[in-house]
């Protein structure tokens, strides 16, 4: 079954701790995206990677990290830099193609504790 | 910077309505538009999508408008049923050469048996 895989489905964390979201396709992707959704908001773009080694910021990228060392895989740490942590975090993929969809995971629930 | 907006943030209708969602654009460079449906506690589907190219393109009980001359993107589903109850998002390439998309902040369609 071919998609995207987040984990886990709900996330605690404490305060000054930081903890990482994982991201995973099977799509043959070569762009890999993280979005954050605040309740009864759009969504806004943390990071995007057009291909693996390589990653821009999006519009707000302050307190939170990124890596791409495989095409599968674009894992999102929330750093303790990240003062409002709180939102559901979506990871997205495409073919990289311009004007083409984004296929999209189930969601990450972020809280603090 | 420039967004994407939504008119009406809830819309109530009863079943077997057409419903119709409206979103203004206001990035005049954007060429390619989709939009997405969101189930609560759910990642974003894709729904239908139109290049600046196009004016209407129509896909099962869907259709989507764009009218370039005042930057107005709606979306027309046919016949609602309660499974499409949801929160729709209109969304815009964001980057030129890139392919990231900028989203609007939603409108509930709330459909009524």
């Amino acid at each position: 079954d071919g998609g995207i895989t987040q984990s886990p489905k709900y996330l605690f964390r404490k305060e000054g701790q930081n903890v990482t979201l994982s991201c995973e396709q099977n799509l043959n992707h070569d762009a890999m995206y993280w979005y954050r959704q605040d309740p009864g908001q759009g969504l806004r773009l943390i990071y995007y990677s057009q291909i693996v080694n390589d990653f821009q910021k999006g519009d707000i990228a302050e307190g939170y990290s990124v890596s791409r060392e495989k095409k599968e895989s674009f894992p999102l740490t929330v750093t303790s830099a990240q003062k409002n942590p709180t939102a559901f975090y979506l990871c997205a993929s495409s073919s990289g193609q311009i004007n083409e969809k984004l296929f999209f995971g189930s969601g990450t629930q972020l809280s603090v504790l | 910077g420039e967004s994407v907006g939504l008119h009406l943030p809830t819309l109530s209708v009863q079943e077997g309505d057409n419903s119709i969602i409206n979103c203004a654009y206001s990035n005049s460079a954007s060429d390619y538009f989709i939009w997405y449906k969101q189930e609560s506690g759910k990642g974003p589907q894709f729904i239908i999508d139109i290049r600046s190219n196009m004016d209407k393109r129509q896909g099962q009980r869907v259709t989507v408008l764009l009218n370039k001359t005042v930057k107005h993107l709606s979306l027309q589903i046919a016949a609602t049923q309660p499974g499409d109850s949801a929160v729709y998002f209109c969304a815009e390439n964001s980057r030129s050469g890139y392919s990231t998309l900028t989203f609007g902040k939603g409108t509930m369609l709330l459909v009524s048996p």
